[in-house]
Parts: C-alpha cells; structure tokens; sequence
C-alpha cells in the first residue's frame, strides 16, 4: 500500500496519561498534515510541516499537543496528559508541494481514533 | 482567517436524481477548493478540486463551480447512486496554506 498510513488505528488511553501517533505519509510528498475530527464535524487543522520544519500550528492547539518530523518523512503527535475532551479521530494527509504559488491536494490517511477514559 | 460554511447539513434524494451541495468561504485569498467524500468509518477520499483560473469542472458525474466574486462553490452530482450515500465536505486553502473544512454534508441517496 503505498498510501498514507497511520498507527494505531485505535487507542484507548485514561485520563491524564500520554498517547504517541505515528504518520507515514506517501514517501515522495513534502508536505505533512495533522488534523483533528470529532463526530459530525470537518477535519479541523492542527499543523503541518514542509519536510521537517514545523511551518504553521493551529492557534487552537493546547501546549499539551507536539508534533515532530525529525527526517522529514514519518511524523509523531504527542498528547500528553490526556483529557476526556481529546477523544477524536487525529487524521494526517500528505501533499507534494511544488513551486509556491498554488497549493498542493492533500491525501490522507485512515486516521487513529483516541477514546479518553 | 479562513472560514468555510456548508449547506445543507443533511441531504436525501432519490437515486437518479440530483444532489446540489454548497459552500462559501470568508478569505478572498483562497484559490484551491477540494470536495472530499468520508464513507462510515474510513478517511477523507478526495473526489475533485478547483482551482481560482477556473469557474467548472467536471469529472463524470461529479462537477464542482467556483464564484470568485461571490465567495461560493458547489458540489453538483447527477444521476445519483446509493453508493454515493456518505459525508461530503468541501475546503478552502487559508492564505498560510493550511486546509479549512466545512463541517459536512451527508448526503443520503434512497433506491
């Protein structure tokens, strides 16, 4: 499969403890998203990363959220100290972005859905 | 920043009929909109975009129009077919190139 590809599939974690998420986006694309998506609403965007630098964050996103891309391919997110209301499905896309003058389609991945107990 | 409303929020139209969805969008920046299809369960599928240098596109059964002017798009898919029964969302680019999502339509096509 050479898609965009995300593990675990599913967590469970209690309150207060921390949950690490692994991307691995289509390995030609640049570009890294995270997005966040709870029942009945649209991806709702965390961050991103052009290789490894970390280009823009959601003004949204608790201090408690880090995201790293370290070799500018695979990307972990970091939740720590878990709350009841982080429970979401945490969606990554991947884009090839060339030149800088249009923007790039986004693919994405099936996404790792977090229940917090 | 960029925000993007979807209308209507739930959809239901016979097979064969068909199904107009719309969005608007506040950035006049924007100039890439994508539609992405989510079946129960399973990741965003994109199914078509456009971009500002165009008003139409058109994929088969799927077209997408763009009013610059007007800040709006639309979703149009004819001749619907059950499997087209999902979540459609539509997204507009925000000027620091992050996606911003409506929050959905789901579209229900009845045999």
């Amino acid at each position: 499969d050479t898609g965009v590809s995300q593990d675990p599939r599913h967590k469970i974690t209690k309150r207060g403890q921390n949950v690490t998420f692994r991307c691995d986006p289509i390995s030609e694309h640049n570009r890294l998203y995270w997005y966040r998506q709870t029942l009945g609403q649209g991806p709702e965007f965390l961050t991103y990363f052009q290789n490894e630098a970390q280009l823009e964050k959601s003004r949204l996103l608790s201090d408690r959220f880090s995201a790293e891309r370290p070799k500018g391919s695979f990307s972990t997110l970091e939740i720590q100290r878990t709350e009841q209301g982080d429970s979401a499905m945490y969606l990554c896309a991947s884009s090839l972005q060339i030149g800088t003058s249009s923007t790039d389609t986004q693919y994405f991945g099936p996404g790792t859905r977090l229940t917090v107990l | 920043g960029e925000n993007v409303e979807q209308h209507p929020s739930t959809l239901s139209v016979q097979e064969g009929d068909s199904a107009v969805i719309k969005c608007t969008y506040s950035d006049s920046a924007s100039n890439y909109f994508p539609w992405y299809k989510q079946e129960l369960g399973k990741r965003p599928q994109l199914i078509i975009d456009i971009r500002s240098n165009v008003g139409e596109k058109k994929d088969q059964r799927i077209a997408v129009t763009l009013n610059k002017t007007a800040k709006h798009f639309s979703l149009h898919i004819t001749e619907t077919q059950p499997e087209d029964s999902a979540v459609y969302f539509c997204a507009a680019n925000a000027s620091n190139n992050d996606m911003r999502f409506g929050a959905g339509t789901r579209l229900t096509v009845k045999p």
